[in-house]
């Protein structure tokens, strides 16, 4: 059973802080994780990706980490910007995506 | 503008009447997605299709059908749409290819559903 849980809800944080989400999956099977932003009343859209050959993938202010041995992922936001309020999606797999269930993330000036 | 079109964006309906959801993208994808977003549950796959005339069942395909006559049309039909399938749903596409950089998909911007 391949599925992906994003255990926090909502999220608060500073800005200029650092955001970080996370993410949990329990099928290592398929190995290529993305996270999704999304702002109301628009659709998702890609933010950054990893495959299990790496630790981790930088885009600019978005890192994301994978630790294989905890099955545990997460999106690393620095400086955090108020534009960056939005749900954040982590997904598993290639054509066919797992979603987790989204953290809201507030960034307060 | 490379993009996914979904419509309507928002439509109220009673339960039993029949209705479609087209999506349409101009990316020249071959891959194409359903799913569906409720609350605390993210989004949930309904169905898929590989190619024209090539579909299958995602996750949650009750109540659901879908079509792949055209390589850029994908459409969504609920033919006895139930309460339970008020929700907001998605349409996807991506390029089917060896490289995972390129099968990020692409989404519309949704259409809310309710069903009275």
């Amino acid at each position: 059973d391949q599925q992906v849980k994003q255990n926090s809800p909502s999220l608060s944080v500073q800005e200029g802080r650092i955001s970080i989400l996370n993410c949990d999956y329990t099928n290592s099977m398929f190995d290529y994780f993305l996270w999704y932003k999304k702002y109301p009343a628009e659709g998702p859209t890609f933010l950054i990706s990893i495959s299990s050959i790496k630790d981790k993938n930088e885009d600019g202010r978005f890192t994301v980490f994978l630790n294989k041995s905890a099955k545990h992922l997460s999106l690393h936001i620095v400086p955090s910007q108020p534009g960056d309020s939005a749900v954040y999606f982590c997904a598993q797999g290639a054509q066919k995506l797992v979603f987790g269930q989204g953290t809201r993330l507030t960034i307060n000036p | 503008e490379a993009q996914v079109t979904q419509n309507p964006r928002y439509l109220i309906t009673v339960t039993g009447k029949k209705l479609t959801v087209t999506c349409s993208q101009n990316m020249n994808h071959e891959y194409m997605s359903w799913y569906r977003q409720d609350p605390g549950l993210g989004l949930r796959q309904i169905y898929y299709s590989m190619n024209v005339e090539v579909t299958d069942k995602g996750d949650v395909p009750e109540g659901y059908k879908v079509s792949r006559k055209e390589k850029r049309n994908f459409p969504l039909i609920l033919e006895s749409p139930s309460p339970n399938q008020t929700s907001l749903y998605f349409c996807a596409s991506s390029s089917r290819s060896g490289w995972r950089t390129k099968n990020i998909q692409y989404f519309g911007a949704g259409t809310r559903l309710s069903v009275l």
